[in-house]
């Protein structure tokens, strides 16, 4: 078993829609989760990060933690083609700087 | 957040020979920075840690010989890929984070084909 694990897709969805982008992992330590948007031939964008378990709101963008699930989730709130990307969650210990990421979800919004 | 800056963004050589791919941090002092590794439709595979003024630390099964890390400033560390063969050709990335948040901040990335 990966320790974290996350669907490929593609997830294609209409304009407008909510999106909801998800991760499970195995790893109790994990303290520290992070969301990431990569384009196409393009290194990854840092969007969202939180600490423990709750909600982090930033925009049209909210990402939950469970830590007593082992399950992550990021919504994208009124999806925009612009969205249309990888994005990657990932996660640390409390004792490491280095993340350890997801395979990474194919977003598709299209007009 | 860092600002971090990967040059070049694309390059493609000739099987056999060496390519070198800098990674600066623009407005951070940057003690350690991390290189990685994407294959199509895969995760981030770290490759190394870059250490500035030591060696660098290999991750399990990327070949240090192969993979020559260089951190000679807090603002810079560089990645030479050896004696390239197709099988190298991939999507490296570089990192570095701030301490404030355990987030990492990358480069654009360089795309390695070797022909």
């Amino acid at each position: 078993q990966k320790e974290v694990e996350q669907d490929p897709g593609p997830l294609s969805v209409p304009e407008g829609a909510i999106v909801s982008l998800n991760c499970t992992y195995s790893n109790s330590a994990f303290q520290y989760f992070m969301w990431y948007r990569q384009y196409s031939r393009k290194g990854p964008e840092l969007l969202m990060y939180t600490y423990s378990s709750g909600n982090k709101e930033d925009g049209r963008f909210t990402a939950q933690v469970d830590k007593s699930s082992k399950y992550i989730s990021l919504f994208i709130r009124d999806s925009q083609p612009s969205d249309s990307a990888t994005y990657l969650c990932a996660m640390s210990s409390g004792g490491s700087y280095i993340p350890t990421f997801g395979r990474g979800t194919s977003l598709i919004v299209h007009p | 957040g860092a600002v971090v800056s990967q040059h070049p963004s694309r390059v493609i050589c000739k099987s056999g020979t060496s390519v070198k791919i800098e990674c600066r941090s623009l407005d951070f002092q940057a003690t350690t920075m991390f290189w990685y590794r994407q294959f199509p439709k895969k995760s981030l595979m770290l490759m190394a840690t870059s250490n500035e003024g030591s060696k660098a630390t290999y991750e399990q099964g990327v070949e240090k010989d192969k993979f020559l890390i260089n951190h000679a400033s807090l603002t810079l560390s560089t990645l030479t890929v050896t004696s390239a063969h197709p099988e190298d050709s991939s999507f490296y990335i570089c990192s570095l984070t701030t301490g404030t948040t355990r987030g990492a901040f990358f480069g654009q990335g360089t795309r390695l084909t070797v022909v």
